[in-house]
């Protein structure tokens, strides 16, 4: 019972270096999602893919790219790092008329 | 602009207590509230999701209320134990739309 399966768990970048996180749904969820968490702030959303082939921006996008590949994956690229995107990302899937279900996270620190 | 906001921050009770988690949000145009569970360092679980339709939801001993009118959602926990000890986020997702706004959390700590 994978669930959401994100990677890597951890990750410290050097400003302006460039990576991508991967997500992972086995549930043949349509909808998937990318958030960040910053403590004070709750989670808030990056980009989403409301079904393959389609994605859009959600609060806060700029610096982030995304790629749905299939049904499965969704990926949040960073072009540049900047020390802003120090951060925890969580990754989520869901079905239209139910909850989310989220991946474990990736701690991030650009420093 | 949907806003959710979670009062208070941080609770702390003895074990065996009942508590009350409180969830307010702007607008009443909500698809499902759904109330999470996140223990230090780890992803979310789902403890309740209710439903724009419904008035609130059973799981052992939580229960979640939802009232579309007030803008608001409890989460009700009975005889509450060390175990329980997490933040609690509660989400709203926003009708016709697949976006989904979260509270800050409510810090709880069940002491023993």
């Amino acid at each position: 019972n994978a669930g959401v399966t994100q990677t890597p768990k951890f990750q410290v970048l050097k400003t302006g270096q460039s990576m991508t996180l991967q997500c992972a749904q086995d549930m043949n969820h349509n909808s998937m999602y990318w958030y960040r968490q910053d403590p004070g702030m709750g989670l808030r959303l990056i980009y989403y893919s409301a079904s393959e082939g389609t994605t859009d921006k959600g609060e806060v996008p700029n610096g982030y790219n995304v790629s749905r590949l299939n049904k499965r994956e969704f990926s949040l690229r960073l072009e540049s790092a900047a020390p802003s995107q120090t951060s925890v990302y969580f990754c989520a899937s869901s079905e239209t008329g139910d909850g989310y279900t989220f991946g474990s996270g990736t701690r991030l620190t650009v420093v | 602009k949907q806003e959710v906001t979670q009062i208070p921050a941080a609770l702390s009770v003895p074990e065996g207590e009942n508590l009350v988690l409180n969830c307010s949000f702007t607008d009443s145009a909500i698809y499902n509230l759904q109330w999470f569970r996140q223990d230090p360092g780890k992803g979310l679980t789902s403890l309740l999701l209710i439903q724009s339709s419904q008035r609130e939801q059973t799981s052992g001993r939580l229960n979640a209320s939802l009232d579309k009118s007030s803008g608001r959602s409890t989460l009700y926990i009975a005889a509450s134990q060390p175990g329980d000890s997490a933040t609690y986020l509660c989400a709203v997702r926003k009708t016709g739309g697949f976006k989904t706004i979260f509270g800050a959390g409510t810090r709880l700590f069940v002491k023993a």
